[in-house]
């Protein structure tokens, strides 16, 4: 599986829009980017994952760059609730056999 | 709401004990996993389970085995549990209709003296 590079902390205020970062610049065509954050004492939490079209849902958007070498996780109006480690993982095409191998993620702190 | 739950949340152990870690879900899950979590290591696999009665090695099997009898339990043994399994234990579930998006307990943190 690709490497993911991911900054170790970041801050944002509540109600605006949190961008978290992610270097992926040795991806190979078939392997997807996903992102998935822990809350404090839970488990980790799926958002969402794409393998080269920008994709959105409930919990968030997700843009891919069209070399696929880097994308970005966008929180548009992010609460307090949203304090968490966020993981960006990169791995091959949808096959829930497969291990997810988180690396140590971005930090991200909602600010009042 | 889909759900995978752990036996506890909190274990203190013995060093020598045989300890049962056990995960049930209520999805139909096909796939299950056991991770280990530690400050600064990330999250780590320890052991899979494709189906009943099957399971795989993940990374760091040593010293851990499994167990899944039935569909939605699997279980993760220490056969004689250390002070270095001391850690956090999560158990996740993946379905075939959704093969993208691991679901995952609450965790276990498990202390061994």
């Amino acid at each position: 599986d690709a490497k993911t590079t991911q900054p170790p902390s970041m801050d944002c205020a509540e109600g605006r829009a949190a961008n978290l970062p992610c270097n992926h610049s040795t991806i190979s065509g078939n392997e997807y980017v996903y992102w998935y954050r822990q809350i404090h004492s839970q488990g980790p939490q799926y958002i969402i994952h794409g393998l080269k079209n920008n994709e959105t849902n409930e919990m968030a958007s997700l843009i891919i760059t069209e070399d696929r070498k880097s994308s970005t996780l966008i929180l548009p109006h992010a609460t307090l609730r949203d304090t968490a480690v966020y993981y960006c993982i990169v791995r091959v095409a949808n096959q829930g056999a497969q291990k997810l191998v988180f690396g140590q993620g971005t930090r991200l702190t909602i600010n009042p | 709401d889909v759900k995978v739950t752990q036996s506890s949340r909190y274990l203190v152990k013995r060093t020598g004990e045989k300890v049962f870690l056990e995960c049930v879900q209520d999805m139909d899950h096909e796939n299950m996993f056991w991770y280990r979590q530690d400050p600064g290591l990330g999250l780590r696999l320890i052991y899979f389970s494709y189906d009943v009665k099957m399971k795989e090695k993940g990374d760091i099997p040593e010293g851990y085995s499994v167990s899944r009898e039935k569909k939605e339990r699997f279980s993760l043994i220490l056969e004689s549990a250390s002070t270095n399994q001391t850690s956090m234990y999560l158990c996740a579930g993946v379905t075939s209709g959704r093969p993208y998006e691991q679901y995952f307990g609450p965790g276990t943190r498990l202390t061994v003296t």
